[in-house]
């Protein structure tokens, strides 16, 4: 069965101070791995799209990476609008499901 | 360009009842999801439909239902109201039939409290 694992669960980090969220997967085929910001009581917003190892994409002061067995969103210098939970999904070639995390709530703090 | 809708927006029902939830993909896209998020967890699949056939159904009760029409919105019914099914519904929609385009675009979701 796909399982998806999210770490942390939580992560409060000062204005400006860089960090890392991890995704780990494991899925029979992958097909694509997914980042998504949700804000409370709303809908996940997506991110990133990451097909195949060693594949990096960027948006402002997030990066999103892909390895074999899991995959990271680094926030660069974050602002507090930076708060969110971000979930991570994984979708493989055997079925048509997102398999998500439980996602890592980050909070920034001015 | 519109995003994916759904509605309404909240729904409060008491245990028993029958609920509704409507979704509008976003103009192009052939493909629906829905999916459950309780409080704290990240959402459960619960269907996919293209072009109006159910492409796949998660570990639902038979409880839950859909169908998608030939303008591609769908539809969630959900019979006999469970406290447990109190949560937020959201709906994806994706256009599959792109070569490499398999990104699922959520809506704002319905928002369901059973009492």
């Amino acid at each position: 069965e796909d399982q998806v694992t999210q770490s942390p669960e939580a992560l409060r980090l000062q204005e400006g101070e860089s960090s890392s969220l991890n995704c780990s997967y494991t899925v029979s085929g992958l097909r694509g791995l997914f980042w998504y910001r949700q804000d409370p009581g709303k809908g996940p917003e997506f991110l990133f799209t990451l097909y195949s190892a060693g594949e990096e994409k960027e948006k402002e002061r997030l990066k999103a990476t892909l390895t074999k067995k899991e995959s990271f969103l680094h926030i660069t210098a974050p602002k507090p609008e930076d708060s969110a939970t971000y979930l991570c999904a994984a979708l493989n070639f055997g079925n048509e499901k997102l398999t998500f995390g439980t996602g890592t709530r980050l909070t920034i703090i001015p | 360009d519109a995003g994916v809708t759904q509605s309404p927006t909240h729904l409060i029902k008491t245990r028993g009842q029958q609920v509704t939830l409507r979704c509008s993909p976003i103009s192009g896209h052939k493909s629906v999801s829905w999916y459950q998020q309780v409080l704290g967890q990240g959402p459960q699949f619960i269907f996919q439909y293209y072009e109006k056939e159910e492409r796949g159904r998660g570990n639902f009760p038979d409880r839950f239902s859909a169908r998608q029409f030939p303008n591609y919105s769908s539809e969630l019914n959900v019979n006999a109201l469970l406290l447990g099914d109190s949560a937020l519904y959201l709906c994806a929609s994706s256009d599959p039939g792109l070569a490499v385009e398999e990104t699922q675009y959520f809506g704002p979701g319905t928002r369901l409290l059973v009492l």
